[in-house]
């Protein structure tokens, strides 16, 4: 069966520090990964999504980046945190080619606060 | 561009009684779906509803599909406590990837 990893679980960073969040997707080839953004007491966003290895979309302008180095890797960075990127970040997956009743697999997600 | 809107956002009930939360979305999606969260946890997929007229149902949960009025409801019947969460929404784009759309989330706390 397939498993979502994501980690830290909980981070806590000074402005203008970098960010490095990972997820790791096991049991699944060529998933379609993504990163989404909940804000505190609000609906998912969706940041970043990927098709394949080196393959990445942004969603909305940020001082953000993502990268997928393999298959089944996806990672979110930035160089220098704001205050505004706390949140709930979320990675998920999908298949690539998924039936039609196919739904995203969230991982557990890390509470981030920038201090 | 599609826009998903919840209500209500917030909603407080007794144990035992029914409500339903709805979900509007603004053009066509090609799915619709249902997810539950609690407080500092992931998602839970809920239910996937892909045709007009669609229902599903799981214990006191049920979803329903009318793609005509671009609207899904989620229904609770004789709630318990342990259905206290917030409810999300979400349609779906597939452009290259299958992008989900969310809606603001619906409080729902049940009270004994």
């Amino acid at each position: 069966s397939q498993t979502i990893h994501q980690w830290p679980a909980t981070l806590v960073q000074p402005v203008g520090s970098p960010l490095s969040l990972e997820c790791t997707v096991e049991g699944t080839s060529n998933p379609n990964l993504y990163w989404y953004r909940q804000a505190a007491g609000r609906g998912l966003q969706l940041l970043f999504y990927s098709v394949g290895i080196g393959q990445i979309s942004s969603e909305v302008p940020q001082n953000l980046s993502a990268s997928r180095p393999q298959d089944r890797q996806f990672i979110l960075s930035s160089k220098k945190l704001l205050l505004s990127d706390s949140g709930f970040y979320l990675c998920a997956w999908s298949p690539l080619n998924g039936a039609t009743n196919e739904k995203l697999f969230f991982g557990s997600g890390t509470q981030l606060s920038v201090l | 561009e599609l826009k998903v809107e919840q209500n209500p956002l917030f909603l407080s009930m007794q144990e035992g009684k029914n409500y339903t939360i709805y979900c509007n979305y603004s053009t066509t999606s090609d799915r619709l779906y249902w997810y539950r969260q609690d407080p500092g946890k992931s998602l839970e997929s809920l239910f996937v509803l892909l045709s007009n007229g669609a229902v599903k149902q799981e214990g006191r949960l049920m979803a329903s599909l009318d793609t005509k009025a671009r609207l899904s409801t989620l229904h609770i019947t004789a709630a318990v406590h342990d259905l206290s969460a917030t409810y999300f929404c979400a349609g779906d784009i597939i452009q290259g990837a299958q992008k989900l759309v969310f809606g603001q989330g619906t409080r729902l706390t049940i009270n004994p």
